[in-house]
């Protein structure tokens, strides 16, 4: 069973750009969520999608959203990016429940100029 | 908000010594889980424990959950330079809510 896959794995912006990331679940899983990881903060929520719709939200910004899509691929956006949004953005997917193990991929490496 | 906290932040051992890393919080947690991440990869569930008092071992990894599941504890005997990692701890609260993390112990273990 192929795990869970993100697109790109390295992109480089500049201030004030927006850019979009990808995230592919592992086949039969629902549940999708993403984090932000940095050296000083480690490991944040920033929110999770189940069948659609937006479950859980960590505490970010408007300018980070997200999307689910039918077949339970996620995009997350960040608009007028800044230099603090500089991050490894990793996507974990689960089955359903909030209990249920979950997978993550392997990030994409954000750096803003 | 429930924080948890991990220590110690950094440690540098040689190969086949034991050691311990921590994780507490002033929060009761329903469940807590132990990660191991690479550079370049996303962290990996090595363990859940979710009964207070609680022990399981994997290999030569030890996992404890405090009596009161507010701490937790993870210990490796004989490491080795394949151990070497971030170790990432994460709680789960009783309303459903989604995992929060730890900082993470970051060990290198030198041949």
């Amino acid at each position: 069973k192929a795990g869970v896959t993100q697109t790109p794995r390295y992109l480089i912006k500049t201030r004030g750009q927006q850019v979009t990331l990808s995230c592919s679940p592992i086949s039969g899983h629902r549940s999708v969520s993403w984090y932000q990881q940095t050296p000083g903060q480690g490991l944040q929520f920033l929110f999770e999608y189940f069948s659609e719709t937006q479950r859980n939200k960590g505490n970010f910004p408007g300018r980070f959203s997200g999307r689910q899509f039918s077949n339970s691929r996620s995009e997350m956006n960040v608009s007028t990016l800044e230099l603090g949004d500089s991050a490894l953005y990793l996507c974990a997917s689960k089955w359903r429940r909030v209990g249920d193990t979950q997978y993550f991929g392997p990030g994409t490496r954000l750096t803003v100029l | 908000t429930q924080l948890l906290e991990q220590s110690p932040q950094f440690l540098s051992i040689q190969e086949g010594e034991n050691l311990t890393v921590y994780c507490n919080s002033s929060s009761v947690f329903s469940s807590l889980q132990w990660y191991r991440q690479e550079p370049g990869e996303g962290p990996v569930l090595l363990v859940t424990v979710v009964t207070g008092g609680e022990v399981k071992k994997l290999k030569r990894l030890t996992f404890q959950f405090g009596d009161a599941r507010k701490d937790s504890s993870l210990h490796i005997t004989a490491a080795q330079p394949g151990d070497t990692g971030l170790y990432l701890c994460a709680g789960a609260g009783n309303y459903g809510q989604n995992f929060v993390f730890g900082p993470g112990t970051r060990l290198s273990v030198l041949p």
